[in-house]
């Protein structure tokens, strides 16, 4: 079975503070995503690599870039960590079970004091 | 873009009873449409995927219909058990290549025993 893995499941972090959140997929896929979740709003993109070094903005990239520098491995990063970032981030990697299936990561939830 | 719907309301149903849970769109009908299960604090885990041209399919204890004249998805539960309670999320594919799937809010399920 496909496994993404993220490192952080909880995170308290400061009002400015620089914030990475790493992603880890072991089948070799070629496609990975940033999705953040919040009651009421469902699950939105963020970003989404489909290559080592390639990204593509989601509908809420404002405020966050992301890393791509091998293909397991995709990071996403706030530079300057604000409230309204506080939320739930689900890294996932396409290929599942059948075509155009994605497969998530267990979260991580962030919290900006 | 599109837009998703589903029922934002709890499901409360008694064990040994089928679940309905509905997922209904705008704009264009996608190739394809997937529900996912997630579970508190997890993320979201495929379920099923239905095509365009697939009126209905199944899995074990789970069916999906997917009509596309009334752009709409129902996903049934039979004889439903307490371990299905779950939020419960369709995703539309924007692209057909499963990069820009776009969320439903999901519904929960709450199976009483």
């Amino acid at each position: 079975d496909v496994k993404v893995t993220q490192s952080s499941r909880y995170l308290v972090k400061r009002t400015g503070e620089k914030v990475f959140l790493e992603c880890v997929q072991d089948m070799d896929h070629e496609n990975m995503f940033w999705y953040r979740q919040d009651p009421g709003l469902g699950l939105r993109l963020i970003y989404f690599s489909y290559d080592v070094k390639m990204k593509e903005k989601g509908d809420i990239p404002e405020g966050y870039s992301v890393s791509r520098e091998k293909k397991e491995r995709f990071s996403l990063i706030l530079e300057s960590a604000s409230t309204n970032q506080t939320s739930m981030y689900l890294c996932a990697s396409l290929g599942g079970p059948g075509a155009n299936v994605l497969t998530f990561g267990a979260g991580s939830r962030l919290t900006v004091l | 873009s599109q837009k998703i719907e589903q029922n934002s309301e709890a499901l409360n149903i008694q064990e040994g009873k089928t679940a309905t849970l509905t997922c209904n769109y705008t704009n264009y009908s996608p190739a394809y449409l997937q529900w996912y299960r997630q579970d508190p604090g997890r993320g979201p885990v495929f379920l099923l995927l239905i095509r365009e041209n697939e009126k209905e399919k199944r899995k074990e204890r789970l069916k999906v219909t997917f009509d596309t004249t009334l752009k709409q998805s129902l996903f049934h539960i039979t004889a439903s058990q307490p371990a299905d309670s779950a939020t419960y999320l369709c995703a539309l594919d924007q692209d057909n290549a499963g990069n820009m799937l776009t969320f439903g809010g999901g519904t929960r399920l709450m199976v009483k025993p």
